[in-house]
Protein backbone atom coordinates (compact mmCIF):
# COMPACT_ATOMS: atom_id res chain seq x y z
CA UNK A 1 0.00 0.00 0.00
CA UNK A 2 1.55 2.79 -1.37
CA UNK A 3 -0.68 5.43 0.17
CA UNK A 4 -2.04 6.63 -2.73
CA UNK A 5 -5.04 6.17 -4.08
CA UNK A 6 -5.82 6.35 -8.28
CA UNK A 7 -9.67 6.46 -9.81
CA UNK A 8 -9.99 5.37 -12.56
CA UNK A 9 -7.68 2.74 -13.42
CA UNK A 10 -8.18 2.71 -16.75
CA UNK A 11 -10.28 4.72 -18.95
CA UNK A 12 -11.10 4.08 -22.58
CA UNK A 13 -12.05 7.45 -24.50
CA UNK A 14 -12.93 8.53 -28.11
CA UNK A 15 -10.47 11.49 -29.29
CA UNK A 16 -11.64 14.86 -28.29
CA UNK A 17 -13.93 13.94 -25.58
CA UNK A 18 -12.98 15.09 -21.54
CA UNK A 19 -11.61 12.93 -19.16
CA UNK A 20 -10.45 13.58 -15.22
CA UNK A 21 -8.45 11.41 -13.70
CA UNK A 22 -8.71 11.65 -9.24
CA UNK A 23 -5.69 10.98 -7.09
CA UNK A 24 -6.54 10.65 -3.20
CA UNK A 25 -3.51 10.25 -0.86
CA UNK A 26 -4.41 8.23 2.17
CA UNK A 27 -2.26 10.41 4.57
CA UNK A 28 -1.22 14.33 4.65
CA UNK A 29 1.32 15.33 1.96
CA UNK A 30 2.28 18.86 1.29
CA UNK A 31 3.77 17.98 -2.25
CA UNK A 32 1.60 15.98 -4.31
CA UNK A 33 2.86 15.50 -8.05
CA UNK A 34 1.60 14.14 -11.38
CA UNK A 35 3.41 12.13 -13.67
CA UNK A 36 3.00 10.46 -17.11
CA UNK A 37 4.43 6.85 -18.90
CA UNK A 38 4.30 5.92 -22.20
CA UNK A 39 5.15 2.27 -23.18
CA UNK A 40 8.88 1.71 -22.70
CA UNK A 41 10.19 4.92 -21.13
CA UNK A 42 10.02 6.29 -17.66
CA UNK A 43 7.77 8.79 -16.15
CA UNK A 44 7.58 12.52 -16.98
CA UNK A 45 7.13 15.01 -14.59
CA UNK A 46 4.07 17.07 -15.92
CA UNK A 47 3.22 19.28 -12.32
CA UNK A 48 3.19 19.47 -8.57
CA UNK A 49 1.54 21.12 -5.60
CA UNK A 50 2.59 22.50 -2.44
CA UNK A 51 -0.55 22.44 -0.54
CA UNK A 52 -3.18 23.84 -2.76
CA UNK A 53 -0.72 26.19 -5.29
CA UNK A 54 0.84 25.00 -8.35
CA UNK A 55 4.17 25.95 -8.15
CA UNK A 56 5.50 24.65 -11.45
CA UNK A 57 4.49 22.99 -15.26
CA UNK A 58 6.22 20.94 -17.33
CA UNK A 59 6.35 21.97 -21.26
CA UNK A 60 4.68 18.44 -21.68
CA UNK A 61 1.50 20.17 -19.74
CA UNK A 62 -0.45 21.95 -22.75
CA UNK A 63 -3.05 24.05 -22.42
CA UNK A 64 -5.69 21.22 -22.91
CA UNK A 65 -4.41 19.99 -19.07
CA UNK A 66 -5.35 21.50 -15.92
CA UNK A 67 -4.83 20.60 -12.95
CA UNK A 68 -6.13 21.33 -9.28
CA UNK A 69 -5.78 20.66 -6.07
CA UNK A 70 -8.09 22.57 -4.30
CA UNK A 71 -7.73 21.87 -0.50
CA UNK A 72 -4.49 20.48 -0.56
CA UNK A 73 -5.25 16.74 -0.31
CA UNK A 74 -6.92 15.48 -2.98
CA UNK A 75 -5.88 16.18 -6.61
CA UNK A 76 -7.96 16.19 -10.04
CA UNK A 77 -5.61 16.23 -13.66
CA UNK A 78 -8.34 16.72 -16.48
CA UNK A 79 -7.50 16.51 -20.06
CA UNK A 80 -9.11 18.58 -22.12
CA UNK A 81 -10.25 17.62 -26.34
CA UNK A 82 -8.48 14.18 -25.63
CA UNK A 83 -5.50 13.08 -28.22
CA UNK A 84 -4.24 9.34 -29.40
CA UNK A 85 -1.08 11.39 -28.08
CA UNK A 86 -2.07 11.50 -24.65
CA UNK A 87 -3.01 7.56 -24.50
CA UNK A 88 -0.96 7.00 -21.33
CA UNK A 89 -0.91 6.20 -17.67
CA UNK A 90 -1.03 8.98 -15.24
CA UNK A 91 0.91 8.27 -11.50
CA UNK A 92 -0.31 10.67 -8.58
CA UNK A 93 3.24 10.91 -6.85
CA UNK A 94 3.38 12.15 -3.18
CA UNK A 95 6.84 13.23 -1.56
CA UNK A 96 8.43 12.68 1.77
CA UNK A 97 10.00 15.59 2.93
CA UNK A 98 12.34 14.61 5.49
CA UNK A 99 14.16 11.91 2.86
CA UNK A 100 13.13 13.19 -0.59
CA UNK A 101 11.73 9.70 -1.37
CA UNK A 102 8.77 9.14 -3.53
CA UNK A 103 5.55 7.58 -3.16
CA UNK A 104 3.45 6.87 -6.39
CA UNK A 105 0.15 5.32 -6.82
CA UNK A 106 -1.34 2.54 -9.29
CA UNK A 107 -1.94 5.09 -11.80
CA UNK A 108 -4.58 5.90 -14.57
CA UNK A 109 -3.96 4.20 -17.52
CA UNK A 110 -5.71 6.20 -20.47
CA UNK A 111 -6.37 4.67 -23.97
CA UNK A 112 -7.73 7.55 -26.64
CA UNK A 113 -9.34 5.97 -29.69
CA UNK B 1 19.96 18.72 -19.08
CA UNK B 2 20.24 16.14 -17.04
CA UNK B 3 20.20 12.25 -18.96
CA UNK B 4 19.44 9.16 -17.29
CA UNK B 5 20.29 6.13 -19.34
CA UNK B 6 19.61 2.36 -18.23
CA UNK B 7 21.77 0.02 -20.03
CA UNK B 8 20.83 -3.22 -20.93
CA UNK B 9 17.06 -2.35 -21.68
CA UNK B 10 16.56 -6.23 -20.91
CA UNK B 11 18.25 -9.03 -19.14
CA UNK B 12 17.42 -12.86 -18.74
CA UNK B 13 19.20 -14.60 -15.68
CA UNK B 14 18.49 -18.12 -14.40
CA UNK B 15 16.89 -17.96 -10.59
CA UNK B 16 20.13 -17.84 -8.40
CA UNK B 17 22.42 -15.87 -10.46
CA UNK B 18 23.54 -12.18 -9.22
CA UNK B 19 21.75 -9.67 -11.22
CA UNK B 20 23.87 -5.73 -11.95
CA UNK B 21 21.93 -3.51 -12.99
CA UNK B 22 23.48 -0.19 -14.87
CA UNK B 23 21.84 3.58 -14.58
CA UNK B 24 24.48 6.33 -15.92
CA UNK B 25 23.58 10.29 -15.80
CA UNK B 26 25.20 13.07 -17.04
CA UNK B 27 24.87 15.60 -14.69
CA UNK B 28 26.67 14.81 -11.71
CA UNK B 29 25.04 17.88 -9.35
CA UNK B 30 22.70 15.45 -7.81
CA UNK B 31 20.40 15.75 -4.63
CA UNK B 32 19.64 12.15 -4.47
CA UNK B 33 18.74 8.68 -6.57
CA UNK B 34 16.40 6.79 -6.53
CA UNK B 35 16.00 2.73 -7.67
CA UNK B 36 12.39 1.88 -8.22
CA UNK B 37 10.57 -1.69 -9.07
CA UNK B 38 7.79 -1.80 -11.82
CA UNK B 39 5.92 -4.76 -12.13
CA UNK B 40 3.44 -5.03 -15.84
CA UNK B 41 0.57 -2.45 -15.63
CA UNK B 42 1.52 -1.20 -12.27
CA UNK B 43 2.69 2.01 -10.67
CA UNK B 44 6.31 2.00 -9.24
CA UNK B 45 7.56 0.80 -5.88
CA UNK B 46 10.38 2.40 -4.42
CA UNK B 47 13.47 0.05 -3.62
CA UNK B 48 16.59 2.07 -2.80
CA UNK B 49 17.04 6.12 -2.13
CA UNK B 50 20.86 7.27 -1.97
CA UNK B 51 21.13 11.01 -0.94
CA UNK B 52 23.79 12.65 -2.25
CA UNK B 53 26.47 12.56 -0.02
CA UNK B 54 25.82 8.97 0.64
CA UNK B 55 27.92 5.98 -1.36
CA UNK B 56 25.57 3.19 -1.12
CA UNK B 57 22.34 1.61 0.16
CA UNK B 58 21.34 -1.76 1.36
CA UNK B 59 18.02 -3.47 1.74
CA UNK B 60 17.75 -7.06 1.94
CA UNK B 61 19.48 -8.80 -0.77
CA UNK B 62 19.15 -5.14 -2.83
CA UNK B 63 22.33 -2.89 -2.66
CA UNK B 64 22.63 -0.11 -4.83
CA UNK B 65 25.67 2.15 -5.03
CA UNK B 66 26.34 6.03 -5.89
CA UNK B 67 29.37 7.55 -7.84
CA UNK B 68 28.53 11.23 -8.18
CA UNK B 69 32.05 12.17 -9.94
CA UNK B 70 31.45 9.83 -12.58
CA UNK B 71 27.62 9.96 -12.99
CA UNK B 72 26.84 6.36 -12.57
CA UNK B 73 24.99 4.18 -9.97
CA UNK B 74 24.93 0.10 -9.90
CA UNK B 75 22.15 -2.06 -8.14
CA UNK B 76 22.72 -5.28 -7.36
CA UNK B 77 20.44 -7.93 -6.40
CA UNK B 78 21.85 -11.02 -4.84
CA UNK B 79 20.81 -14.79 -5.67
CA UNK B 80 17.88 -13.75 -7.87
CA UNK B 81 14.40 -14.92 -8.10
CA UNK B 82 11.47 -15.35 -10.29
CA UNK B 83 9.56 -13.04 -8.51
CA UNK B 84 12.41 -10.62 -8.86
CA UNK B 85 11.04 -10.42 -12.54
CA UNK B 86 10.26 -6.92 -13.05
CA UNK B 87 11.27 -3.59 -14.86
CA UNK B 88 13.47 -1.28 -12.58
CA UNK B 89 13.83 1.98 -13.15
CA UNK B 90 16.46 4.27 -12.03
CA UNK B 91 15.70 8.38 -11.38
CA UNK B 92 17.71 11.35 -10.05
CA UNK B 93 16.54 14.17 -8.70
CA UNK B 94 18.38 17.55 -8.94
CA UNK B 95 19.76 19.68 -6.63
CA UNK B 96 17.01 22.45 -6.95
CA UNK B 97 14.32 20.11 -8.13
CA UNK B 98 12.99 18.20 -4.95
CA UNK B 99 10.72 15.19 -6.52
CA UNK B 100 10.87 16.25 -9.76
CA UNK B 101 13.22 12.92 -10.72
CA UNK B 102 14.55 12.49 -14.07
CA UNK B 103 13.69 8.51 -14.75
CA UNK B 104 15.86 6.35 -16.93
CA UNK B 105 13.70 3.95 -19.35
CA UNK B 106 14.00 0.76 -17.14
CA UNK B 107 15.68 -2.52 -17.52
CA UNK B 108 13.22 -5.22 -18.15
CA UNK B 109 14.72 -8.46 -15.91
CA UNK B 110 13.47 -12.21 -16.34
CA UNK B 111 14.60 -14.00 -14.49
CA UNK B 112 13.81 -18.38 -15.46
CA UNK B 113 13.51 -20.64 -12.80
Amino acid sequence: DTGVSQDPRHKITKRGQNVTFRCDPISEHNRLYWYRQTLGQGPEFLTYFQNEAQLEKSRLLSDRFSAERPKGSFSTLEIQRTEQGDSAMYLCVLWRGDTGELFFGEGSRLTVL
Amino acid sequence: KQEVTQIPAALSVPEGENLVLNCSFTDSAIYNLQWFRQDPGKGLTSLLLIQSSQREQTSGRLNASLDKSSGRSTLYIAASQPGDSATYLCAVGGTDSWGKLQFGAGTQVVVTP
